[in-house]
């Protein structure tokens, strides 16, 4: 079936430097990618859309400026997060999506900001 | 934003038993699906049932869905201790085909 490789699966930065997550879609290609963060004992809260070759679109209150989202290709979507607070800490999720419509997830990425 | 409410929040069952969770949302949908994640996993795809569709089984699971009420609940029969894990319904819906979850029900099978 349809595999979407997600990494780093965890990573620890200093409060103010920058992350990059990434998300490959490894047997199919993704015309759509979804980032999604989840807090602790809470449900998957969408981020941005993005569609290979052009602009991200974000949701309601999520800083553009501050996750970067590039989709350069079919197979893989990335996230920045910028200039990283504690505020940050999340566990952030990838899904693609293929041609035919079905959703394949990431396995997810534990940030923690110190 | 979240469009779907689980309930229970959380369900504490025997081994063997049957859980059920439900979930309601707000919109029209294309489809609803259901997904389970373990403790500070990815998510792994359970379940999709459409929108002109009822009722769906796959295995120990079976899936109803209810468009005039917007609910749709999970079944999970006999269950295992093994099944102890979040699950939570999303929902496809609109042009943008982004999913929306649901709030979650963290199941718990006790030996």
């Amino acid at each position: 079936g349809a595999v979407v490789s997600q990494h780093p699966s965890r990573v620890i930065c200093k409060s103010g430097t920058s992350v990059k997550i990434e998300c490959r879609s490894l047997d199919f290609q993704a015309t759509t990618m979804f980032w999604y963060r989840q807090f602790p004992k809470q449900s998957l809260m969408l981020m941005a859309t993005s569609n290979e070759g052009s602009k991200a679109t974000y949701e309601q209150g999520v800083e553009k400026d501050k996750f970067l989202i590039n989709h350069a290709s079919l197979t893989l979507s990335t996230l920045t997060v910028t200039s990283a607070h504690p505020e940050d800490s999340s566990f952030y999720i990838c899904s693609a999506r293929d041609s035919h419509g079905g959703y394949t997830f990431g396995s997810g990425t534990r940030l923690t900001v110190v | 934003s979240q469009q779907g409410e689980e309930d229970p929040q959380a369900l504490s069952i025997q081994e063997g038993e049957n859980a059920t969770m439900n979930c309601s949302y707000k919109t029209s949908i294309n489809n609803l699906q259901w997904y389970r994640q373990n403790s500070g996993r990815g998510l792994v795809h359970l379940i999709l049932i459409r929108s002109n569709e009822r009722e769906k089984h796959s295995g120990r699971l079976r899936v109803t869905l209810d468009t005039s009420k917007k609910s749709s609940s999970l079944l999970i029969t006999a269950s295992r201790a093994a099944d102890t894990a979040s699950y939570f319904c999303a929902t496809d819906a609109g042009s943008a085909r982004q999913l929306t979850f649901g709030s979650g029900t963290q199941l718990t099978v006790l030996p």
